[in-house]
């Protein structure tokens, strides 16, 4: 089992440029997650899907769209660019709601820098 | 406003030490709280789970505390190694939503 997988690892952006950062996990997992990691910030959500066919807002989803695309995969996209949005993103999933206390899996992250 | 607080300064301990780090949280009655440990440039792994009605939950050298009229979890890895050095991350649910909010993680540095 792969886990959870995300492409790219690295990407360098310019401001208004638009992307689509990828997660896969082969976990069968219910719910998904995006998060972003910058220095002093912790870890915050940006979207989450809580199973197919279901997309719902974070703390922190401006600039930024989804897409569940199968049980699978969720994809984040960054329609323009800003060099805000540059950070570290990572894809989870978990089996079941956070609700349900189960343990997130995370993916190795994407690198991302707008400049 | 809610608040999830970890030391913000590294921890640096001695080999074969118990390793104490703490995370603090106001405004929350969280349902459970979990501990990760995160390595430079991977994303975070997932060790123990605690519940509001736990005290305490063991996992091999891993301990964790829960004390909800502190507001505070301890995690304690006793007999340190060199190889227990990571970030560690504690996270809550905030009860009845659909997400788990991070603090911002102690550094643990252990010296041979």
């Amino acid at each position: 089992n792969a886990g959870v997988t995300q492409t790219p690892k690295f990407q360098v952006l310019k401001t208004g440029q638009s992307m689509t950062l990828q997660c896969a996990q082969d976990m069968n997992h219910n719910s998904m997650y995006w998060y972003r990691q910058d220095p002093g910030m912790g870890l915050r959500l940006i979207y989450y899907s809580a199973s197919e066919g279901t997309t719902d807002k974070g703390e922190v989803p401006n600039g930024y769209n989804v897409s569940r695309l199968n049980k699978r995969e969720f994809s984040l996209r960054l329609e323009s660019a800003a060099p805000s949005q540059t950070s570290v993103y990572f894809c989870a999933s978990s089996d079941q709601s956070p609700l349900a206390g189960d343990e997130q899996y995370f993916g190795p992250g994407t690198r991302l820098t707008v400049t | 406003s809610q608040k999830i607080e970890q030391n913000s300064e590294a921890l640096n301990i001695q080999e074969g030490k118990t390793a104490t780090l703490t995370c603090n949280y106001t405004n929350y009655s969280p349902a459970y709280l979990q501990w990760y440990r995160q390595d430079p440039g991977r994303g975070p792994v997932f060790l123990l789970l605690i519940r509001e009605n736990e005290k305490e939950k063991r996992k091999e050298r891993l301990k964790v505390t829960f004390d909800t009229t502190l507001k505070q979890s301890l995690f304690h890895i006793t007999a340190s190694q060199p190889a227990d050095s990571a970030t560690y991350l504690c996270a809550l649910n905030s009860g009845g939503y659909q997400k788990v909010t991070f603090g911002t993680g102690t550094k643990l540095q252990v010296i041979p």
